[in-house]
């Protein structure tokens, strides 16, 4: 089955820890994309990418960081200089029409 | 001006209800337009894609205002299970960088 998965579903961390979370797609999608949703909010796109070995900032990419050494796999690392990490974070990926195609999410909390 | 605005609601319908919502967008040079649902805690999945004037898919329909640079999303015959959140995205001739509304929260009552 083609599809999304994000991992892992739930996660806790401490103040101060990175923690990475896990997107890999086997779509065969160029494009790549995270977004962060808080309750009751949208979703914020925090970093895509359009290519292998190539990613952009989105509105809140601060205390984030990207990689995408391969095609099928964009891991998010939030870093400690994220302030206010615990949130919903979604992985998509699109077609070239630009339908996103979006993982079941990972929930970080911070403790 | 954000790039993408839409009514939080909640719109509160009863069953049977037609009810529209509407997302407007900045860039006069968005292309195509997406509407996606999402249930809560879950993620969002395609609703319709809209790449002309407007989409039409069973109870629900799309309908594309270029001047006025707004999407409008159209449920007919409202069901119970249509209660979610309504999002949209408009798509440039650049793919990558993906905007979304805020959503619109529908909630069809019995």
């Amino acid at each position: 089955d083609g599809g999304i998965t994000q991992s892992p579903k739930y996660l806790f961390r401490k103040e101060g820890q990175n923690v990475t979370l896990s997107c890999e797609q086997n779509l065969n999608h160029d494009a790549m994309y995270w977004y962060r949703q808080d309750p009751g909010q949208g979703l914020r796109l925090i970093y895509y990418s359009q290519i292998v070995n190539d990613f952009q900032k989105g509105d809140i990419a601060e205390g984030y960081s990207v990689s995408r050494e391969k095609k099928e796999s964009f891991p998010l690392t939030v870093t400690s200089a994220q302030k206010n990490p615990t949130a919903f974070y979604l992985c998509a990926s699109s077609r070239e029409t630009g339908e996103l195609f979006f993982g079941e999410g990972s929930r970080l909390t911070v403790l | 001006r954000k790039e993408v605005e839409q009514d939080p609601g909640p719109f509160n319908v009863p069953e049977g209800a037609t009810v529209a919502f509407n997302c407007t967008y900045s860039n006069s040079a968005s292309q195509s337009f997406f509407w996606y649902r999402q249930d809560c805690r879950k993620e969002p999945k395609l609703l319709m894609s809209v790449y002309s004037s407007g989409n039409e898919d069973g109870r629900f329909t799309a309908q594309l205002n270029r001047a006025s640079q707004y999407i409008s999303l159209l449920i007919r015959d409202s069901k119970l299970s249509d209660s979610a959140t309504y999002l949209c995205v408009p798509r440039g001739s650049n793919t990558g960088k993906l905007i979304f509304g805020q959503g619109t929260t529908l909630q069809v009552k019995p």
